[in-house]
């Protein structure tokens, strides 16, 4: 079975700074997705980025970059710039497949300070 | 071309009562998900639907929960008899097709928050 693992319950960041999430997994699959999903307080659960177990090269969508380790099964979410909006609860998740149902972790926390 | 909708947005209800929560997919989308969220963790896969055919249901936490999609589309989620155990918030994912393209990602609807009394 797999699980997700996010080790920072609760994280901080000064505005524009930036800020580093942590999240391992583990999975006996060799193709499978990731994702990190933000869940702001209002609790619509917003995909921030996505990465292709297949694909080396890292994910970037804007200020958010992912760093993929697939031999040490890590999957960590790089925030730049942090700004205000950015405030919420960050959720690691794994897909098996594309039609399967998503792994969530237990999600971290985290405030941006102005 | 909205988003996922999901209602009643809120719902109390007293113990032993029946709810059902409705969730809207993305146009188009074949795959439908429901998933419970307990407060302060993260969400829990409950079944899946691929059109109208529910695939896998396997968490389901007890009999008293059931889902249906039978025209494919809109999608119920009923709980009978509620228990205070079933207080959450239950969010409801579609996705557009049968693994045939590498885009593929999971659209959440906002959820429904049910309190149980």
């Amino acid at each position: 079975a797999q699980t997700v693992t996010q080790s920072q319950p609760e994280m901080s960041v000064q505005e524009a700074e930036t800020v580093t999430l942590s999240c391992t997994y583990d999975t006996s699959e060799n193709n499978y997705y990731l994702f990190w999903y933000k869940q702001p307080p209002s609790r619509q659960m917003i995909l921030v980025i996505r990465q292709e177990a297949y694909k080396q090269q890292n994910a970037t969508e804007n200020r958010f970059s992912v760093n993929f380790q697939k031999a040490a099964k890590s999957f960590s979410l790089k925030i730049s710039d942090s700004q205000l909006g950015d405030t919420a609860m960050y959720f690691c998740a794994f897909m098996k497949t594309s039609y399967d149902k998503v792994i969530f972790g237990p999600g971290t926390s985290l405030s941006v300070i102005p | 071309g909205a988003g996922v909708s999901q209602s009643p947005r809120y719902k109390v209800a007293k113990r032993g009562q029946d709810v059902a929560l409705r969730c809207d997919p993305i146009s188009g989308h074949v795959s439908l998900f429901w998933y419970q969220q307990a407060l302060g963790q993260g969400p829990e896969f409950l079944t899946y639907f691929q059109n109208e055919a529910q695939l896998d249901k396997s968490g389901l936490p007890s009999d008293r929960f059931f889902a249906e999609r039978p025209e494919g589309s809109v999608s119920t989620l009923k709980i009978q008899r509620t228990q205070q155990e079933d207080s959450a918030v239950y969010l409801c994912a579609s996705s557009p097709l049968l693994g045939l393209s590498i885009q593929e990602t999971q659209y959440f609807g906002p959820g429904t928050r049910l309190l149980v009394l």
